[in-house]
């Protein structure tokens, strides 16, 4: 059965320390979207990608954050001077459609010291 | 988007039915109610959506009630491997709407033996 995949599964940096998510959507889907989870709390929305550009993003993404698809089967999310904050596990999605349903990888866990 | 009433946790007997309550009373004529469950703080992983008909597949049952306020999840035969957090969302299934989910707590449904 075809899945997203995500690498690291793991990440330890440093504050300040840029750091890149890497994300292999299915092959077929067109749609893409990075969501992340702090300990203990809920999944939250970061942003939606589709045709080389964001769809939608929420508050939580601001600057610091990127996303690109820099050659068409890797799909990866930046943050350029992680913070504290920005621990949590970040979970990459995708769908075939706009309105298709959304599936989601394994999670690459970011810890930030 | 609509917002949902979940219990928080929950626990049911391996091999009985599983019936996950969702209360959405604003939801709007066309809003879906969709399910997502999340095992252990893997990515989380679609199971079912409606719209007002009942719909069945090979993971669960979804229940719409007909004023469309509430719905249920069964998982006929709950396994071990059913042990989660189970999310209700309401969201609307047109391109305009984009493809984002907003999750809330959810419920934990522990399967026991």
């Amino acid at each position: 059965e075809p899945e997203v995949t995500q690498t690291p599964s793991h990440q330890v940096t440093q504050m300040g320390q840029e750091v890149i998510l890497r994300c292999v959507p299915i092959s077929n889907h067109l749609y893409f979207y990075w969501y992340r989870q702090i300990l203990g709390q809920k999944v939250e929305f970061l942003v939606s990608f589709y045709n080389n550009e964001i769809s939608e993003k929420s508050e939580i993404f601001d600057d610091q954050f990127s996303v690109e698809r820099p050659d068409g089967s890797n799909f990866t999310l930046k943050i350029r001077s992680t913070k504290l904050e920005d621990s949590a596990m970040y979970f990459c999605a995708s769908s075939v459609t706009n309105t298709g349903e959304l599936f989601f990888g394994e999670g690459s866990r970011l810890t930030v010291l | 988007d609509a917002k949902t009433t979940q219990p928080p946790s929950m626990d049911c007997a391996e091999g009985r039915a599983a019936n996950l309550p969702c209360n959405h009373s604003t939801i709007s004529g066309n809003e879906y109610v969709y399910w997502y469950r999340q095992i252990h703080s893997q990515g989380p992983q679609y199971i079912i959506h409606g719209l007002k008909n009942n719909e069945t597949n090979e993971m669960a049952s979804l229940i719409i009630t007909e004023d469309r306020k509430s719905s249920t999840l069964i998982l006929p035969h709950a396994t071990l491997r059913d042990t989660a957090v189970y999310y209700c969302i309401v969201r609307l299934r047109i391109k305009a709407a984009g493809n984002k989910l907003t999750f809330g707590g959810g419920t934990r449904v522990l399967v026991k033996p």
